[in-house]
């Protein structure tokens, strides 16, 4: 199984709601990754585990919040989202290479967000 | 800014035609990655070229990677209307943890 899969595909939320957009693998990879992508720019770092331990967290408001319940699983926990947080969330694995960086990375097909 | 910048931002060929995008990033890198992505869609791996690498070829895919430029190119030769997409670079940087980060990209678009 060489897929990355996230769901939902699409969600729309109001400001009050308190959604979670969930993230799975089943390759072994030891490293997942959320990215947030606006239209027609590149895919923005927001957060990875490594080993199920949060290593990076570029700096994303605490209304994101991110989870690790095992090493197959990564979510991302949704409250009190502005319409400007309104994106392509797109989720990624990969496995650790040799010094502790990473190869390749798999995406899924992300989950097409507005928040009304 | 970014750490990958490319060029051109936009390039609208021919079918049958080769397509160039260039990519320069600011610090050392362990590897570059290119990745492609339709419309809307999840990015798709294409290639990851080492820094102590200097050419790279996967299938009509050529990368190349001069380090003492901080560039790389890809190269699509005998393009196809399904090449379009968006193509990213990416590198990735040891900041205490290690960080990919994006290039703006090259929207390519191949007339049939």
């Amino acid at each position: 199984d060489t897929e990355v899969t996230q769901t939902p595909k699409h969600l729309v939320m109001g400001m009050t709601n308190k959604k979670s957009l969930k993230c799975e693998q089943h390759m072994g990879h030891r490293a997942m990754y959320w990215y947030k992508q606006k239209a027609k720019k590149p895919p923005e770092l927001m957060f990875v585990y490594s080993y199920e331990k949060l290593s990076i967290n570029e700096s994303v408001p605490s209304r994101f919040s991110p989870e690790c319940p095992n090493s197959s699983l990564l979510n991302l926990h949704l409250h009190a989202l502005q319409p400007e947080d309104s994106a392509l969330y797109l989720c990624a694995s990969s496995q650790e290479g040799l010094a502790g960086a990473y190869n390749e990375q798999f995406f899924g097909p992300g989950t097409r967000l507005t928040v009304l | 800014s970014q750490q990958g910048e490319e060029d051109p931002q936009a390039l609208s060929i021919q079918e049958g035609e080769n397509a160039t995008m260039n990519c320069s990033y600011k610090t050392s890198i362990n590897n570059l990655q290119w990745y492609r992505q339709n419309s809307g869609r999840g990015l798709v791996h294409l290639i990851l070229i080492r820094s102590n690498e200097r050419e790279k070829h996967s299938g009509r895919l050529r990368v190349t990677l001069d380090t003492s430029k901080k560039s790389s190119s890809l190269l699509i030769t005998a393009s196809r209307a399904a090449d379009t997409a968006s193509y990213f670079c990416a590198t990735v940087l040891n900041t205490g943890g290690f960080k990919t980060i994006f290039g703006a990209g090259t929207r390519l678009f191949v007339k049939a």
